[in-house]
């Protein structure tokens, strides 16, 4: 159980593009999603929390216009990036709190490697 | 704001030796959760153990236990054993809070030597 997807695992676009990145809770419903940002050899960063029907809540320093987060569902959330720049190359992964069992608990997708040209 | 301390960024321990990761963490609140994940290359980030503040005993899980000093604020985890398969990188992390927000330290890479 406690299964989270992420879709695409990894995407190449055109600077100045956008892209879609949907993360998806399979078994469980998702009470709050997270979005965290992790280069190379480094660690993961928050970006942003979501939860169901609300705006996004940024970590200081995202540009909110920039990474659009979108909680439409208990078992959805997706991040968009938009205007797409090289900088933006990295790996994306989220993450989602189970509404019941241990709820401080997060479960993590498997990424998205993101590739700007 | 809370910050997580790994202090060793690499560690390597021969297969089947015991090796020990540190993290130390700082906050001001009194019941908290402390986890160490695992990353290895696929980058899936796998949950090892999970320690309640408000539990004294340490948490185990299988051949990984934790050393848990809520004094001193520190949070090791010991592994037993080791594998080739253990080796990954290791994040300690904290969270509390309405949403439980996750904490990461640097990082700790670990190499097991066959």
């Amino acid at each position: 159980g406690a299964v989270v997807s992420q879709h695409p695992s990894r995407v190449i676009c055109k600077s100045g593009t956008s892209v879609k990145i949907e993360c998806r809770s399979l078994d469980f419903q998702a009470t709050t999603m997270f979005w965290y940002r992790q280069f190379p050899k480094q660690s993961l960063m928050l970006m942003a929390t979501s939860n169901e029907g609300s705006k996004a809540t940024y970590e200081q320093g995202v540009e909110k216009d920039k990474f659009l987060i979108n909680h439409a569902s208990l078992t959805l959330s997706t991040l968009t990036v938009t205007s797409a720049h090289p900088e933006d190359s990295s790996f994306y992964i989220c993450s989602a709190r189970d509404r019941g069992g241990y709820s401080y608990e997060q479960y993590f997708g498997p990424g998205t490697r993101l590739t700007v040209t | 704001a809370q910050t997580v301390t790994q202090s060793q960024p690499e560690m390597s321990v021969q297969e089947a030796e015991t090796v020990t990761l540190s993290c130390t963490y700082d906050t001001s609140e009194s019941d908290y959760y402390l986890f160490w994940y695992k990353q290895p290359p696929s980058r899936q980030m796998i949950l090892v153990i999970r320690q309640e503040a408000y539990k004294q005993q340490n948490a185990t899980e299988n051949r990984f236990s934790v050393n848990f000093q809520k004094a001193a604020k520190s949070f090791s985890l010991k592994i037993s054993d080791s594998q080739l398969g253990d080796a990954a990188m290791y994040f300690c992390a904290y969270s509390r809070g309405s949403n439980y927000k996750l904490t990461f330290g640097k990082g700790t890479l670990l190499t097991v030597n066959p």
